[in-house]
């Protein structure tokens, strides 16, 4: 089956420095990869979409490149704010049945000091 | 534009009762509708989704269940709360031919 393995958090991270989150899947076909954000106590929203391989999502200063030979989809972000403190989850689509499921990793915590 | 509501907001019940969250979806027609739990520490874990009307898909056995009465709303009901059941409801939608999807607020249910 699908899977998607993140770094393990919480990240720690002083304003300005650089954030690299790794996300690594598994999948049979050929799936679409997403970074969704999720800010505290609210619900998940859409950070960047790749579609096939060697596409860049970029979003807000965030980018991730599908890499299909190592079956990863890292998030990095130059200069990290403290507004960018949220959970960050790394996911990919597999279509079934008519709709698309999306397989989900556990979620990295960042965490921007000032 | 499409929007997505959720209630309640929060809830605490205790163990035994009956659960019953609702969602919709404004601003789309025919989309495909999908309940998450988000347990603490965990990741999502997909419950169910829906491609139409009366149409549920079950991912994971339990005592939940779950009922798409119109075209854009789905409701998760349970008879009788567990303390496992305890976690963040996350209701999402897409429409079909489209893989990125869209999440509601959230409900956080509290089992006591």
């Amino acid at each position: 089956g699908n899977s998607v393995t993140q770094m393990e958090g919480p990240v720690t991270l002083s304003e300005e420095a650089f954030l690299t989150i790794n996300c690594t899947y598994t999948a049979t076909g050929y799936p679409s990869l997403f970074w969704y954000v999720q800010y505290p106590g609210e619900g998940l929203q859409l950070l960047l979409k790749a579609t096939k391989a060697d596409d860049k999502g970029s979003n807000k200063g965030f980018e991730a490149t599908y890499r299909k030979e190592t079956t990863s989809f890292h998030l990095e972000k130059g200069s990290v704010q403290v507004s960018d403190s949220a959970v960050y989850f790394c996911a990919l689509s597999d279509q079934g049945a008519g709709s698309y499921q999306l397989t989900f990793g556990k979620g990295t915590k960042l965490s921007v000091i000032p | 534009s499409q929007t997505i509501h959720q209630w309640p907001a929060t809830l605490v019940q205790p163990v035994g009762s009956p659960l019953s969250l609702e969602c919709t979806v404004e601003g789309t027609s025919n989309p495909n509708l999908y309940w998450y739990r988000q347990a603490a520490g965990r990741g999502l874990q997909l419950l169910f989704y829906s491609v139409g009307i009366g149409q549920i898909s079950s991912e994971v056995p339990q005592n939940l269940s779950a009922s798409r009465p119109q075209d854009r709303q789905f409701i998760l009901s349970s008879k009788k709360l567990l303390l496992s059941d305890s976690g963040f409801y996350l209701c999402a939608w897409n429409l079909r031919g489209y893989d990125e999807q869209f999440f509601g607020p959230g409900t956080r249910l509290t089992v006591l």
